[in-house]
């Protein structure tokens, strides 16, 4: 089954930039998608296809996705950003969702 | 406004069974399939279960595969899941999460664009 991997943590000052790796073999090929979970509540999709943000979401998160990386991008970090953050695709040879491992963003 | 509300978590002794139901409500349910998600006490995100919009495609992670069972009724607008044979390692907070839909090739989004509060399920003797 397709395994993505992603650093445990990432720790970040404020009002600099924070990016979240997603590694897979050939993940350039699939579209991913990543997810913000603050503590205590359900998760909220922050970039799908890679580079496209949801309607409410600030133009401050930003995706990009080549080679066997995928990469979330957080720029000018705030407290509020502080969370876990997942990455998932969509496994067409299963037919499964598969998610990363997730990364916990500490804002200093 | 999309809403999922999910319900019939609780406690249950390993080896007996428990359903979940998802109550959807904010668009139209019969248009988009719907996943289970799943998250045990302090670990990630793990994907259990999808159904398609006219249950014709259903598909199951391996660690749930043969004991849990998903359906839908779309006249009523709900999702279940039927969780047979528990054990202790499905202790999980489940959620319910709406599919994102096809591309115009057919191809799914493969992506979870909304997401109800979840419901425990807790497996212990």
């Amino acid at each position: 089954s397709y395994v993505l991997t992603q650093p445990p943590s990432v720790s970040v000052a404020p009002g600099k930039t924070a990016r979240i790796t997603c590694g897979g073999n050939n993940i350039g090929s699939k579209s991913v998608h990543w997810y913000q979970q603050k503590p205590g509540q359900a998760p909220v999709l922050v970039v799908y296809d890679d580079s496209d943000r949801p309607s409410g979401i600030p133009e401050r998160f930003s995706g990009s996705n080549s080679g066997n990386t995928a990469t979330l991008t957080i720029s000018r970090v705030e407290a509020g950003d502080e969370a876990d953050y997942y990455c998932q695709v969509w496994d067409s040879s299963s037919d499964h969702r598969v998610f990363g491992g997730g990364t916990k963003l500490t804002v200093l | 406004e999309v809403q999922l509300v999910e319900s019939g978590g609780g406690l249950v002794q390993p080896g007996r069974s428990l359903r979940l139901s998802c109550a959807a409500s904010g668009f139209t349910f019969d248009d988009y399939a719907m996943h289970w998600v799943r998250q045990a006490p302090g670990k990630g995100l793990e994907w259990v279960s999808g159904i398609s919009w006219n249950s014709g495609s259903i598909g199951y992670a391996d660690s749930v595969k043969g004991r849990f069972t998903i359906s839908r009724d779309n006249a009523k607008n709900s999702l279940y899941l039927q969780m047979n044979s528990l054990r202790a390692e499905d202790t999980a907070l489940y959620y319910c999460a709406k599919d994102g839909g096809y591309y115009g090739s057919g191809s799914p989004r493969g992506y979870f664009d909304y997401w109800g509060q979840g419901t425990l399920v807790t497996v212990s003797s």
